[in-house]
């Protein structure tokens, strides 16, 4: 366990329903960002946070919505998903330029 | 913008052997950050090594050293005395110094390593 935490580690949705990703880190860093992991594709950036504003959403579908309540959590709220959404959510953290710190992520099936 | 190239999809490598992953990365910038992260099948992306665009000295950790040529912008990862548990996902990543938290860190499409026994 690297200090940041993803919950739940599966998740099965079908295209209509609406669930939420956890992300949780205890390290004092001041960002927190969203991954997205397809099979033999980069990872994409989807959402930075900094100081828990939102500074940067690579041009996300709306069907994504992230929120960062504390320093501490970060959520991505989903809704009425697609079946090419199916995928591994990582979320990060970092402090300052150093490197970042990532959870175990998230595998979406969505149906 | 800046971009991170993984020529090898795949490597393979004996138990005890060395065997070297190639990045190459593509900038504009004089300061930035380089990584190797490792993403075993438990899937989370672990922190191998970093090195400094600044430092002339390749980064080394244990097992694990970079050979960093700038001018080439190039950044392998040598991996001496392989271990089965080395066997993994391995990632090239660049971040800018410059921006602070902001700056996101850009991934290549990573090299899957076998390690045989």
């Amino acid at each position: 366990e690297t200090g940041v935490t993803q919950t739940p580690r599966h998740l099965v949705m079908g295209m209509t329903n609406k669930k939420s990703l956890k992300c949780e880190q205890h390290l004092g860093h001041n960002a927190m960002y969203w991954y997205k992991q397809s099979a033999k594709k980069p990872l994409e950036l989807m959402f930075v946070y900094s100081l828990e504003e939102r500074v940067e959403n690579n041009s996300v579908p709306s069907r994504f919505s992230p929120e960062c309540p504390n320093s501490s959590h970060l959520f991505l709220h989903l809704h009425t998903l697609q079946p090419e959404d199916s995928a591994l959510y990582l979320c990060a953290s970092s402090q300052g330029i150093d490197g970042y710190t990532f959870g175990s992520g998230t595998r979406l099936t969505v149906v | 913008a800046q971009t991170v190239t993984q020529s090898q999809p795949e490597m393979s490598v004996q138990e005890a052997e060395t065997v070297t992953l190639s990045c190459t990365y593509d900038t504009s910038e004089s300061d930035y950050y380089l990584f190797w992260y490792k993403q075993p099948p438990s899937r989370q992306m672990i922190l191998v090594i970093r090195q400094e665009a600044y430092k002339q000295q390749n980064a080394t950790e244990n097992r694990f050293s970079v050979n960093f040529q700038k001018a080439a912008k190039s950044f392998s990862l040598k991996i001496s005395d392989s271990q089965l548990g080395d066997a993994a996902m391995y990632f090239c990543a660049y971040r800018s110094a410059f921006g602070g938290a902001t700056n996101k860190l850009i991934f290549g499409t990573g090299t899957l390593l076998a390690v045989q026994p």
